[in-house]
């Protein structure tokens, strides 16, 4: 079956440390893909988006993502994360309709 | 930017009662709204699409007596849970686009916690 994966349930770290999470999905053909934080008590919200063109995507908060097609792969990723970076994060794939098929998500701690 | 209310946040009900979830474009009209539940530790999964004026469509596996929609207005769908159960309990996220909008363009509200006892 079509999914997306996200390898981490929980990632923890301390302020300063960089941050990768992993994003894997198993769609054929063409797809955008996506990155979404929520943040506690809060919307999700875009962090960034890849449609074509520079497989490295530079989103907003310093976050950045690349795509690696014969990965299939679109991992984030942050080189110092801040204590206000706690959130989970979702990776998400549009293949080429309107709907948005979404990983499990990844909890992250970040530690004063 | 856009903004998607959702309401309730939090809501308890009993086994056998329905349960209405509201979900509110702000600022602008939503020409489409989606339904999402997400379970814990696992995925949004998207439950039914809805345009305004005309039936959801519902994903496969999605019981449409069970989770009615309505999106009679281009700033208002609501999802009612009819005679919940404990299983029904879960995460439901609504998220909406505007005439034209790209799918980057979605706008999520914040969610409503259900719980069923």
């Amino acid at each position: 079956a079509q999914s997306v994966s996200q390898h981490n349930h929980h990632v923890i770290l301390s302020e300063a440390a960089s941050l990768e999470l992993g994003c894997n999905y198993s769609y054929g053909g063409t797809v955008n893909l996506f990155w979404y934080v929520q943040y506690p008590g809060q919307h999700l919200q875009l962090l960034l988006k890849y449609f074509s063109g520079d497989p490295l995507v530079k989103g907003i908060k310093g976050f950045e993502a690349e795509f690696i097609k014969s990965k299939f792969s679109f991992n984030l990723r942050k080189p110092s994360v801040q204590w206000s970076d706690t959130a989970e994060y979702f990776c998400a794939v549009n293949p080429n309709d309107y709907k948005l098929s979404f990983g499990a998500g990844t909890t992250v701690t970040v530690r004063a | 930017g856009a903004v998607v209310s959702q309401h309730p946040s939090r809501v308890i009900c009993k086994s056998g009662t329905s349960v209405k979830i509201e979900c509110r474009s702000l600022d602008f009209q939503a020409t489409t709204m989606f339904w999402y539940r997400q379970f814990p530790k696992q995925s949004l999964m998207l439950m039914a699409t809805s345009n305004e004026g005309s039936k959801a469509t519902y994903e496969q596996g999605v019981e449409k007596d069970k989770f009615l929609i309505n999106h009679a207005s281009l700033t208002l769908s609501t999802l009612t849970v009819t005679s919940a159960h404990p299983e029904d309990s879960s995460f439901y996220i609504c998220s909406a686009s505007a005439l034209g909008q790209g799918v980057d363009g979605y706008t999520f509200g914040s969610g409503t916690r259900l719980t069923v006892v």
